[in-house]
């Protein structure tokens, strides 16, 4: 593994259902986030975690969680899927903790259709 | 409120130059990121601003001007490649970033 990866890379899902979207990171980064993309829109914070152990709401938390039990993975859940959460989902990190300015590294993405 | 602003779409020609602008409203400024992101990919990093300036990366410049709230992405000897959508992001006083729409840019032949 190079970088960082998320599963699945696309998903159908129906309304209701619980979803867990991946994400592995190899740089031993500290801070990890997750953002959603929607045509039109920039991209938005749905969490984010500065170091394993912590997380925090970002922009649009509602609907989803997350943990940071390790370095590596930081899952993001979807509880009960609804249509509006149909987006791309993009999982990123940063090395430092969050208090100081770094540029964050994205992975590939999750397209997630909930219908 | 905070606001990111950045044209949504522009159009060039191959071996030309374009300039992207971005202005924004934030709370707090800790630095303005260019990502480039190509259609159905993950965005990657181009350049990063904290003073005011012009930072020169090969055919990529991006300059900062932070008493106007501006920025601007230059991007000199346009190849095909390109075109992709260019995304303007602010890190704000709680080291988040808050990200414009993005201009897709097209490079025409």
């Amino acid at each position: 593994i190079a970088g960082i990866t998320q599963a699945p890379t696309s998903q159908i899902l129906a309304a209701g259902r619980r979803m867990t979207l991946r994400c592995t990171q190899d740089m031993r980064h500290n801070a990890m986030y997750w953002y959603r993309q929607d045509l039109g829109l920039g991209l938005r914070l749905i969490h984010y975690s500065n170091t394993a152990g912590t997380t925090g709401k970002g922009e649009v938390p509602d609907g989803y969680s997350v943990s940071r039990a390790n370095t590596d993975d930081f899952p993001l859940t979807l509880a009960s899927a609804v249509p509006s959460q149909t987006s791309v989902y993009f999982c990123a990190s940063s090395k430092t903790s969050g208090d100081k300015p770094d540029t964050q590294y994205f992975g590939p993405g999750t397209r997630l259709t909930v219908l | 409120g905070q606001n990111i602003d950045q044209p949504t779409e522009m159009t060039a020609t191959e071996g030309a130059i374009v300039q992207i602008n971005c202005t924004y409203q934030t709370s707090g400024f800790n630095g303005l990121f260019w990502y480039q992101q190509h259609a159905g990919e993950a965005p990657t990093f181009l350049s990063y601003n904290v003073l005011d300036g012009l930072e020169e990366k090969g055919r990529f410049s991006s300059f900062l001007s932070r008493s106007k709230g501006y920025s601007y992405l230059l991007l000199k000897e346009l190849q095909m490649k390109d075109s992709a959508s260019y995304l303007c992001a602010v890190m704000d006083s709680n080291y988040q970033l808050i990200w414009g729409a993005g201009t897709k840019l097209i490079i025409k032949p």
